[in-house]
């Protein structure tokens, strides 16, 4: 089964510009979260989408937004690019609970590199 | 709101040696599970070890195992036998087993595995 993909792997934004970055699951996941990873925040929670609906938010400015399609994939966005977003933006999925299964655990993507200049 | 520390920020461990990864965590939850998740330097994310909290059996896989004391919010990860594949960021991570909870993540260890 293939794993958690994300496009592109890096990219290089100027301050004010906007940025779009897609995730596609493992097939059958319909969970997908986003994090941003830095050095001095460590993992931060951004959102996770279920079935086309955002289901959860972190503590981030509305210039962080995203979205998930019928096939589960997911694309995050943000506006006007600051300096501080740049970042390892992780995608994870997961499947639903099922009676035996494995429960919530989370596949990482191998994240997107975004540099803000 | 769920928390998770994780007090060393670096540890080092020669090789073939045995060494323990520290993770405690607040709650007022009694049903949850815990994770340590792998970062190798510049590669991605990968599960080491889930536990249940309903479980009071350890969970272990291979060279790694926890020690999880429910009473006590402490979860942390032995690995045994250290090889220098393991060098690695090291990230625990609690997640509630309510519906519509995220995972929330500790600020990682980075161990560095000495040959």
């Amino acid at each position: 089964k293939a794993g958690v993909t994300q496009t592109p792997r890096y990219l290089i934004k100027t301050r004010g510009q906007q940025v779009t970055l897609s995730c596609s699951p493992i097939s059958g996941h319909r969970s997908v979260s986003w994090y941003q990873q830095t050095p001095g925040q460590g993992l931060q929670f951004l959102f996770e989408y279920f079935s086309e609906t955002q289901r959860n938010k972190g503590n981030f400015p509305g210039r962080f937004s995203g979205r998930q399609f019928s096939n589960s994939r997911s694309e995050m966005n943000v506006s006007t690019l600051e300096l501080g977003d740049s970042a390892l933006y992780l995608c994870a999925s997961s499947a639903q609970p099922a009676a035996g299964g494995r429960h919530y655990e989370q596949y990482f993507g191998p994240g997107t590199r975004l540099t803000v200049t | 709101a769920q928390t998770v520390t994780q007090s060393q920020p670096e540890m080092s461990v020669q090789e073939a040696e045995t060494v323990t990864l520290s993770c405690t965590y607040d709650t007022s939850e009694s049903d949850y599970y815990l994770f340590w998740y792998k970062q190798p330097p510049s590669r991605q994310m990968i599960l080491v070890i889930r536990q249940e909290a309903y479980k009071q059996q350890n969970a272990t896989e291979n060279r790694f195992s926890v020690n999880f004391q429910k009473a006590a919010k402490s979860f942390s990860l032995k690995i045994s036998d250290s090889q220098l594949g393991d060098a690695a960021m090291y990230f625990c991570a609690y997640r509630s087993r309510r519906v519509n909870q995220n995972f929330v993540f500790g600020p990682g260890t980075r161990l560095s595995v000495l040959p």
